[in-house]
């Protein structure tokens, strides 16, 4: 089946460490996106990637890293500078530079503890 | 002022209701409009989008924009409660590879 895997599904980490949220997609898409969801709010673009080996900084990107270095691939890591970490983390596709239609993982609930 | 605003609810309705959800935006910009339903603990799932002004149907969903108002609806027939999500509107403009996302309206249909 195509789709986007996000792992793990929960995450825990302690004040101070780095940790990395995958997501791999099988869509044969070039656009790729990292969401933060949080309570009451939208959606918020933390960084995107229209292609392999390029990535921009979304509105909330400090704190955070990504990479692109298979298409297939946007690994997310959450560094010690995000202040407030804790959030659920969506991935998503899509197949042209038009998003109108993007695919979402299942996403990573990451708490800190 | 956010520029995608959405009831957060929540909204209860019985069984067989006809569910109105909303949104206004309030830049000018945006020529695509999507909804989008998330369960529980899960992604987002693209319901349907529409391009300017003007209505589309699929099945018992309803999408309506009228973007001299700035408004967006979208319009569930005969609710079922596996209607029950929230359901967020979405909206970005042509050359655009941001989406502006509504907080979502969390949606109860009971049996």
């Amino acid at each position: 089946d195509g789709g986007i895997t996000q792992s793990p599904k929960y995450l825990f980490r302690k004040e101070g460490q780095n940790v990395t949220l995958s997501c791999e997609q099988n869509l044969n898409h070039d656009a790729m996106y990292w969401y933060r969801q949080d309570p009451g709010q939208g959606l918020r673009l933390i960084y995107y990637s229209q292609i392999v080996n390029d990535f921009q900084k979304g509105d909330i990107a400090e704190g955070y890293s990504v990479s692109r270095e298979k298409k297939e691939s946007f690994p997310l890591t959450v560094t010690s500078a995000q202040k407030n970490p804790t959030a659920f983390y969506l991935c998503a596709s899509s197949a042209g530079t038009l998003n109108t239609e993007a695919f979402f993982g299942q996403g990573t609930r990451l708490t800190v503890v | 002022q956010k520029e995608v605003e959405q009831d957060p609810g929540p909204l209860s309705v019985p069984e067989g209701a006809i569910v109105s959800l909303n949104c206004t935006y309030s830049n000018s910009a945006f020529q695509y409009f999507m909804w989008y339903r998330q369960y529980s603990r899960k992604g987002p799932e693209l319901l349907m989008y529409t391009y300017s002004s003007g209505n589309k149907e699929d099945g018992r969903f309803t999408a309506q924009v009228d973007k001299s108002s700035k408004y967006i609806s979208l319009f569930i027939r005969d609710s079922q409660p596996s209607d029950s999500a929230t359901y967020l509107c979405a909206m970005t403009w042509t050359g655009g590879f941001k989406t502006i996302f509504g907080a979502g309206t969390r949606l109860f249909v009971k049996a």
